[in-house]
């Protein structure tokens, strides 16, 4: 199957600063999604990017599909970026299915 | 609108127990998919449906079974719970297969 590779695994930072994580993949994808993961379990879709740059707020995301790899920024971190960030990609054949990485935990201190 | 709504948010059953969780969508979206993350894993897909009264198996299959009768549930069934079951199980949605997944808040099962 696909492998779904995300750096850093960890990652503490000062509230304030800036970060940059990223998610690495094995195959051709149609669906890249990122994911953050709150200390409650809930899993807060962030990004559907399947190419390109978005922006959203604090957060922004590029996917570069043809060398297959992706990265989130996330600038001027607060205390409430804590958590899992996932990356999870769907191949452009077979079944509808989600292949997550392991995810990058995050933890912002004040 | 709720989104993606799963019922019970927590469960404990004893090994050889059967349950079923709840899945229900209010956003009329043609896909449905039960998933479970293990500690410190990413999510694996146990079901999925791509429409009402269609099932099929994901990854990890093996000890679940799966109903969609309605558009807008979709069951995860254990039928004799194994303490390998134990895990969060999550329920996503999304209108077709080039858009987002949209997950629900996740069931915390632990079998003893």
């Amino acid at each position: 199957g696909i492998q779904v590779e995300q750096s850093p695994p960890d990652l503490i930072l000062q509230e304030g600063a800036n970060s940059t994580l990223r998610c690495n993949f094995s195959d051709s994808v149609n669906n890249l999604q990122w994911f953050h993961q709150n200390p409650w379990g809930q899993l807060i879709n962030l990004f559907y990017i399947p190419s390109g740059t978005k922006q959203n707020g604090r957060l922004s995301a590029t996917t570069v599909a043809t060398e297959r790899y992706s990265l989130l920024y996330i600038s001027s971190s607060q205390t409430t970026d804590s958590g899992v960030y996932f990356c999870a990609v769907e191949l452009q054949t077979g079944a509808n299915n989600l292949f997550f990485g392991t995810g990058t935990r995050l933890t912002v201190i004040p | 609108n709720a989104g993606v709504t799963q019922t019970p948010k927590f469960r404990v059953l004893k090994t050889g127990q059967s349950m079923t969780l709840l899945c229900a969508q209010d956003m009329n979206h043609e896909y449905m998919y039960w998933y479970r993350q293990d500690p410190g894993m990413g999510l694996r897909l146990i079901h999925y449906s791509v429409g009402e009264g269609t099932t099929a198996k994901g990854e990890v299959p093996d000890g679940y079974n799966v109903s969609r009768l309605k558009k807008q549930n979709f069951l995860l069934g254990l039928e004799s719970a194994a303490p390998s079951q134990t895990s969060v199980y999550f329920c996503a949605s999304r209108w077709d297969r080039v858009k987002a997944k949209h997950f629900g808040d996740g069931t915390r099962l632990s079998i003893l």
